[in-house]
């Protein structure tokens, strides 16, 4: 699977929008985004998935680049229970049901 | 719908102690899946089972034990838990097929060995 990074951390005004990018140059035809999250104590959440489409659940849109070299995970109006980690992980299309591999992700601070 | 419940939520073990930590899904789900996550850090995996009656081993499968008891239910077993063993535990399960499915998570237990 390729690798992904993303910031450390980030903070969001409660209500505005939160953009997490999330950067996968090295993504090959076959790999979809994932994104998930992880509230404090709680075991992670799956939030949405994408293959090079936008996608929109809801719970958040996904907005993938034409290259597919990046994407934006986007919480519309964030809440102060949107405060988790947030995961960017990249995963072949024929992995069937091998585990996922979460990274460090990106802590998000939703302040009022 | 409970999803992926795990049990117990927190133990506190000594040193040489066995355990079984028990998860079970309600999804109908043939994929499972146990990792651990320590403090700062993602998660690993220890041991998955793709379907009933098969487990394989993850990145960490030192001092666990597992078993796919039935479709629903997956437990690991420390047989003699040692401090290093300290962590979050958190099961998952996944449908099979083909394609991209998501997995879906319990709440994890908490465990400390001292």
């Amino acid at each position: 699977d390729a690798k992904t990074t993303q910031p450390t951390s980030m903070d969001c005004a409660e209500g505005r929008a939160a953009n997490l990018p999330c950067n996968h140059s090295t993504i090959s035809g076959n790999e979809y985004v994932y994104w998930y999250r992880q509230i404090h104590s709680q075991g992670p959440q799956y939030i949405i998935h994408g293959l090079k489409n936008n996608e929109t659940n809801e719970m958040a849109s996904l907005i993938i680049t034409e290259d597919r070299k990046s994407s934006t995970l986007i919480l519309p109006h964030a809440t102060l229970r949107d405060t988790a980690v947030y995961y960017c992980i990249v995963r072949a299309m024929n992995s069937g049901n091998t585990p996922l591999v979460f990274g460090k992700g990106t802590r998000l601070s939703v302040i009022a | 719908n409970a999803g992926v419940t795990q049990t117990p939520k927190f133990q506190v073990l000594k040193t040489g102690q066995s355990m079984t930590l028990q998860c079970a899904q309600d999804m109908n789900h043939n994929s499972m899946y146990w990792y651990r996550q320590d403090p700062g850090m993602g998660l690993r995996l220890i041991y998955y089972s793709a379907s009933e009656g098969t487990t394989d081993k993850g990145e960490v499968p030192n001092g666990y034990n597992v078993s796919r008891l039935n479709k629903r239910e997956f437990s690991l077993r420390l047989e003699s838990a040692a401090p290093s063993q300290t962590s979050v535990y958190f099961c998952a399960s996944s449908e099979l097929r083909v394609g991209n499915q998501p997995q879906h998570f319990g709440d994890g237990t908490r465990l400390s060995i001292l």
